[in-house]
């Protein structure tokens, strides 16, 4: 079955940096694109950034460009996002998801990983 | 403040039909897809319509998707006690960008 589990979450100062992992596993890694997305304590969802199948398009949220990085290893079956110069607004839970076909369709999601941006 | 405009709040009594709304431009729901998801409480997001009316395997049918122009709605038919959870709607906009609505509450009376 459809695995995603993040992980690399946790407590940061305003103006670090964060590396986080999603470990993807019951699917053909390399033939699907995918994406995070992150949610405020109590907010709504907020699509951060996407990466094709090869690595070769990426797109972001204007609230990440030129901070967060995307990146993705096919024969780890891994996805990452570098977040850096992170401030207290990034403060959310980020899940890794799976697109199917186009964005924003996501057909899995992880369980999810806590940033937290706090002196 | 969302791209995409939801009503914060919706509810209905057990059996009930509701609908949930979500507006757009021409942007994003006037020239593409929309979907829709449902988050319970504690949990990640689930897919529960696809390109404006499609369902997910496992989905059941009193859930359905439609879109006009600009706006598309989620409509919950035969309203159940477990389907009180967050619904958000999205789309791709034409800048290059995903967009989710604000989301809506739907409380089971």
């Amino acid at each position: 079955q459809v695995q995603l589990v993040e992980s690399g979450g946790g407590l940061v100062k305003p103006g670090g940096s964060l590396r986080l992992s999603c470990a993807a596993s019951g699917f053909t890694f390399s033939d699907y694109y995918m994406s995070w997305i992150r949610q405020a304590p109590g907010k709504g969802l907020e699509w951060v950034s996407y990466i094709s199948s090869s690595g070769s398009t990426i797109y972001y949220a204007d609230s990440v460009k030129g901070r967060f990085t995307i990146s993705r290893d096919n024969a780890k079956n891994s996805l990452y996002l570098q977040m850096n110069s992170l401030r207290a607004e990034d403060t959310a839970v980020y899940y890794c998801a799976r697109v199917r076909w186009e964005l924003p369709n996501f057909d899995y999601w992880g369980q999810g990983t806590l940033v937290t941006v706090s002196s | 403040q969302s791209v995409l405009t939801q009503p914060p709040s919706a509810s209905g009594t057990p059996g009930q039909r509701v609908t949930i709304s979500c507006s757009g431009s021409s942007s994003n729901i006037g020239s593409n897809y929309v979907y829709w998801y449902q988050q319970l409480p504690g949990t990640a997001p689930k897919l529960l319509i696809y390109r404006n009316n499609q369902r997910p395997s496992g989905v059941p049918d009193r859930f359905s998707g439609s879109k006009s122009g600009t706006s598309a709605s989620l409509a919950i038919s035969g309203l159940r006690s477990e389907d009180e959870a967050d619904y958000y709607c999205a789309a791709w906009d034409d800048s290059l960008s995903a967009s989710f609505g604000g989301g809506t509450k739907l409380t089971v009376l």
